[in-house]
């Protein structure tokens, strides 16, 4: 059982490059995230989906898109990658209820040169 | 105004010993729920603790108890008898109703426990 899996778990780009940041759930969660962490600034939420079809901006959502088009899978994209989205992206999910947390994937380190 | 406070960036501990992390929170909301995660040296975040706005007691898990006091809008995480695997930075994050389901996390504190 994987649970929240991100893939790829390293990249570095050039500036000016696009790329793709897949997570992928086996929990059968409605709701996806993808954060953003930087040092000393904890996660920050860039976008996120309350169901397959479904997407919304969250905190940072600039220079970002997202994709939600089958239940199990959140898409995070880059198309033209800058030195300010270096960072570690992490993939969350979340099933509902009052008293369940987020589940993380391992995250992404991303670093644009 | 920052929605989660961690007032302390980093701390130590001795081994063995107890410590508490600091978490403020504003909210204007009357059901919220709070979250402690950790986050180890390898990156991934593990969660540790949930308390609702509305239980009457202090939540406790294994090692880890969260000191809730709303009227100061505090929930501090507890770590008893530290450990050397403790070590990591600890976030504390709260989800307010009908906020589909987002967390609104704190900067973080590194805690560093010492042999």
């Amino acid at each position: 059982n994987a649970g929240v899996t991100q893939t790829p778990k390293f990249r570095v780009l050039k500036t000016g490059q696009s790329m793709t940041l897949l997570c992928a759930q086996d929990m059968n969660h409605e709701y996806m995230y993808w954060y953003r962490q930087d040092p000393g600034m904890g996660l920050r939420l860039i976008h996120y989906s309350v169901g397959e079809g479904t997407t919304a901006k969250g905190e940072v959502p600039d220079g970002y898109n997202v994709s939600r088009l089958k239940k199990q899978n959140f898409l995070l994209g880059l198309e033209s990658a800058a030195p300010s989205q270096t960072s570690v992206y992490f993939c969350a999910t979340y099933g509902g209820g009052t008293v369940q947390p987020q589940h993380f994937g391992d995250g992404t380190r991303l670093s644009i040169l | 105004a920052q929605k989660i406070t961690q007032t302390q960036p980093g701390m130590f501990v001795q081994e063995k010993e107890a410590v508490t992390l600091d978490c403020t929170y504003d909210t204007s909301d009357q059901s919220y729920g709070l979250f402690w995660y950790k986050q180890p040296s390898s990156g991934e975040m593990i969660f540790l603790i949930y308390q609702g706005s509305y239980d009457e007691q202090n939540a406790t898990e294994g090692r880890y108890s969260l000191n809730f006091q709303k009227a100061r809008k505090s929930a501090n995480l507890v770590i008893s008898a530290s450990q050397l695997g403790d070590s990591a930075m600890y976030f504390c994050a709260m989800r307010e109703r009908g906020s589909q389901g987002n967390l609104i996390f704190g900067k973080g504190t590194k805690l560093s426990v010492k042999p």
